[in-house]
C-alpha cells in the first residue's frame, strides 16, 4: 500500500478501550487543526477539526484537544471499534493561508 | 452529496511520458486543492484554486507540473515529462467557502517506471 516506506508509529488498543493519538505541531502561527482518518486504498477522511481559539471540541465518539502552550494536539476515540483501525493524520493551517501541513501519521490497530 | 472524485485511480507510465490526472470537486465547492504523497514522505500541498484562479502554487515542485481548472469546475494536473521521483499518490481536495474542512478524494496512484 501507499504506506510502504513510511515508518509510522503504531498504537495498538483493545476493542472497547479508549484511544489517544498525539500530534505535535511546530508553528505557533497555526490557527486551525484537523484530524483525518485514512483507510487502505482510500483518501483521507475528515474526522474533526478545531480552531486555535478553542482548546477542546467533541464529536461523536471523538474529542480533539489543543494545547497551544506546548503545541500539542490529540485525538481521543472512545470505545474503540475494529472499524477505527486506520492511519490517522493531524494537519495544521497557518493563519492567512489555505494549505494544510500534514504530520506523518499514526497507525491505529484495534485488537479483538 | 457526492464526494470528491478522481480519475484514474491508478496510472502506470514510463519515464518521459505525459499523464493527466483529473479531479471533480464536491458540487458548489469553490476551493480546490492538489496534494501528493511520494514514497516515504508526508502528504504535501501542491496548489490551490479558487474557482478558476490559482491562488497558491507554492507547492508545485517544478515546471513539469501544470494544473488547470477551466470554468471553475473540475481540475486537471498534467505531468510532462514524468520522472521517476513523481511516483506517488496524488490527492485532490475541495472546500466550500474557506480553507476549513477540506474533503479529500480517493487519490490517483501514479507509478513512473
Amino acid at each position: 500500500g501507499e504506506s510502504v516506506g513510511l515508518h509510522l508509529p503504531t498504537l495498538s488498543v483493545q476493542e472497547g478501550d479508549n484511544s489517544i493519538i498525539n500530534c505535535a505541531y511546530s508553528n505557533s502561527a497555526s490557527d486551525y487543526f484537523i484530524w483525518y482518518k485514512q483507510e487502505s486504498g482510500k483518501g483521507p477522511q475528515f474526522i474533526i477539526d478545531i480552531r486555535s481559539n478553542m482548546d477542546k471540541r467533541q464529536g461523536q465518539r471523538v474529542t480533539v484537544l489543543l494545547n497551544k502552550t506546548v503545541k500539542h494536539l490529540s485525538l481521543q476515540i472512545a470505545a474503540t471499534q475494529p472499524g477505527d483501525s486506520a492511519v490517522y493524520f493531524c494537519a495544521e493551517k497557518t493563519s492567512g493561508t489555505y494549505k494544510y501541513i500534514f504530520g506523518t501519521g499514526t497507525r491505529l490497530k484495534v485488537l479483538a | 452529496e457526492a464526494g470528491v472524485t478522481q480519475f484514474p485511480s491508478h496510472s502506470v507510465i514510463e519515464k518521459g511520458q505525459t499523464v493527466t490526472l483529473r479531479c471533480d470537486p464536491i458540487s458548489g465547492h469553490d476551493n480546490l486543492y492538489w496534494y501528493r504523497r511520494v514514497m516515504g514522505k508526508e502528504i504535501k500541498f501542491l496548489l490551490h484554486f479558487v474557482k478558476e484562479s490559482k491562488q497558491d502554487e507554492s507547492g508545485m515542485p517544478n515546471n513539469r507540473f501544470l494544473a488547470e481548472r477551466t470554468g471553475g469546475t473540475y481540475s486537471t494536473l498534467k505531468v510532462q515529462p514524468a520522472e521517476l521521483e513523481d511516483s506517488g499518490v496524488y490527492f485532490c481536495a475541495s472546500s466550500r467557502h474557506g480553507p476549513y474542512e477540506q474533503y479529500f478524494g480517493p487519490g490517483t496512484r501514479l507509478t513512473v517506471t
